[in-house]
């Protein structure tokens, strides 16, 4: 089947950690997405890729850092920079890049991170 | 910069029920609009994706319209079952945000049995 997978389901961080969260996808797409969801509202962009090798900062990248070294694979990792770090978040994955003519975007499971 | 707003926040509404939710965004030159269903503690599924050349696209019970000029577009859920209760969100990609999406906060529907 193919599809999005996002590794853990749910993470517990302490303090001070930094944490890597994993996102892999077989839909043998180029853009790949990060965002983060707060209860009650709508998703905001930390990071996207249009192709390997390639990344772009979103709208609240603070503390948040990536990498896309291979097409199938884009994760985010949480510093301790970031200052509220609790949410949930989300990967996604389109052919090019979303909000582009026609371009779907397609979504893992999501990862819950809460810091203990 | 765009922004996108979806009313009302949660609607309750009995089974069988015919419904619409709203979704409008602010600035007219997007490239197209998406709409996605979430389930509570699950990732986003997509319903429909309409480009900016369409005025809707039709996918089973669901229908979603745009109107660009008005900066609106709709889902129209008929015949609504209690399986359709979950959060609908919708996003709008133009070339103002770098061709990036811009999410609402969705609307909660409860369809009650």
């Amino acid at each position: 089947d193919g599809g999005i997978t996002q590794s853990p389901k749910y993470l517990f961080r302490k303090e001070g950690q930094n944490v890597t969260l994993s996102c892999e996808q077989n839909l043998n797409h180029d853009a790949m997405y990060w965002y983060r969801q707060d209860p009650g509202q709508g998703l905001r962009l930390i990071y996207y890729s249009q192709i390997v090798n390639d990344f772009q900062k979103g709208d609240i990248a603070e503390g948040y850092s990536v990498s896309r070294e291979k097409k199938e694979s884009f994760p985010l990792t949480v510093t301790s920079a970031q200052k509220n770090p609790t949410a949930f978040y989300l990967c996604a994955s389109s052919i090019r890049l979303a909000g582009g003519p026609g371009n779907e975007q397609f979504f893992g499971p999501g990862t819950r991170l809460t810091v203990l | 910069k765009q922004e996108v707003t979806q009313i009302p926040a949660a609607l309750s509404v009995p089974e069988g029920e015919n419904l619409v939710l709203n979704c409008s965004f602010t600035d007219s030159a997007i490239y197209n609009l998406q709409w996605f269903r979430q389930d509570p503690g699950k990732g986003l599924t997509s319903l429909l994706l309409i480009q900016s050349s369409q005025r809707e696209q039709t996918s089973g019970r669901l229908n979603a319209s745009l109107d660009k000029s008005s900066g609106r577009s709709t889902l129209y859920i008929a015949a609504s079952q209690p399986g359709d209760s979950a959060t609908y969100l919708c996003a709008v990609g133009g070339n103002t945000n770098a061709g990036k999406s811009t999410f609402g906060d969705g609307t909660t529907l409860t369809v009650k049995p």
